[in-house]
């Protein structure tokens, strides 16, 4: 069964460093999402990404957050300069449409330490 | 903007007993509601959707959600819960390119 992965895992980084969090989506999807969960909080959105370009992002991703699709099958979440705050569960998501009738599969998730 | 309500972090019930978990969404035309289900360290697992077909949608692990447009609502049940079922689950919403995710319910079964 098709599915989503991400690495690594767990990610521990100290304050200040860049962090690139990677995702290999369902190959034949063509919307790609970046979502959030601090530890006990709800998830969050960051970014929805389609035709090479951020179709949507929230007030959380703001300029130290960018997403690339460098080669077609990874899609990746970059942090310039980790915060603290930013020690979060990081979910990455694909779907075949963006109209909600398809379902968004998730990755495993990446945890982010930041220390 | 879009917004989803569950009422109730935690819910507990007995092993066997009927399980409610109540969500409610913000008024949007067409809603796309789904509820997924994480178990503990591990990613989200879409449980089911509902899409504007039947209002009555039947997803995995024998869950099952009612919409019902007059009360905003996507209130998710079992008839009989397992221990498995133990975990966080999650209401959410799709609207302008993306999932609004309610707060979470923590399911406890006592056995």
């Amino acid at each position: 069964e098709p599915e989503v992965t991400q690495t690594p895992s767990h990610q521990v980084t100290q304050m200040g460093q860049e962090v690139i969090l990677r995702c290999v989506p369902i190959s034949n999807h063509l919307y790609f999402y970046w979502y959030r969960q601090i530890l006990g909080q709800k998830v969050e959105f960051l970014v929805s990404f389609y035709n090479n370009e951020i179709s949507e992002k929230s007030e959380i991703f703001d300029d130290q957050f960018s997403v690339e699709r460098p080669d077609g099958s990874n899609f990746t979440l970059k942090i310039r300069s980790t915060k603290l705050e930013d020690s979060a569960m990081y979910f990455c998501a694909s779907s075949l449409t963006g109209q909600g009738r398809a379902e968004a599969f998730f990755g495993q998730g990446t945890r982010l330490t930041v220390v | 903007a879009q917004s989803v309500t569950q009422l109730g972090s935690h819910v507990s019930v007995s092993e066997g007993a009927l399980v409610l978990l109540r969500c409610n969404y913000s008024s949007s035309v067409p809603p796309y509601l789904f509820w997924y289900v994480q178990y503990p360290n591990q990613g989200l697992q879409l449980l089911l959707k509902y899409t504007s077909a039947a209002t009555l949608v039947k997803g995995i692990n024998g869950f099952e959600a009612e919409f019902k447009k007059s009360e905003t609502s996507f209130h998710l049940t079992k008839p009989s819960a397992h221990m498995s079922d133990a975990a966080e689950y999650f209401c959410a919403a799709f609207g302008n390119e993306k999932l609004t995710f309610g707060t979470g319910t923590r399911l406890t079964i006592i056995p």
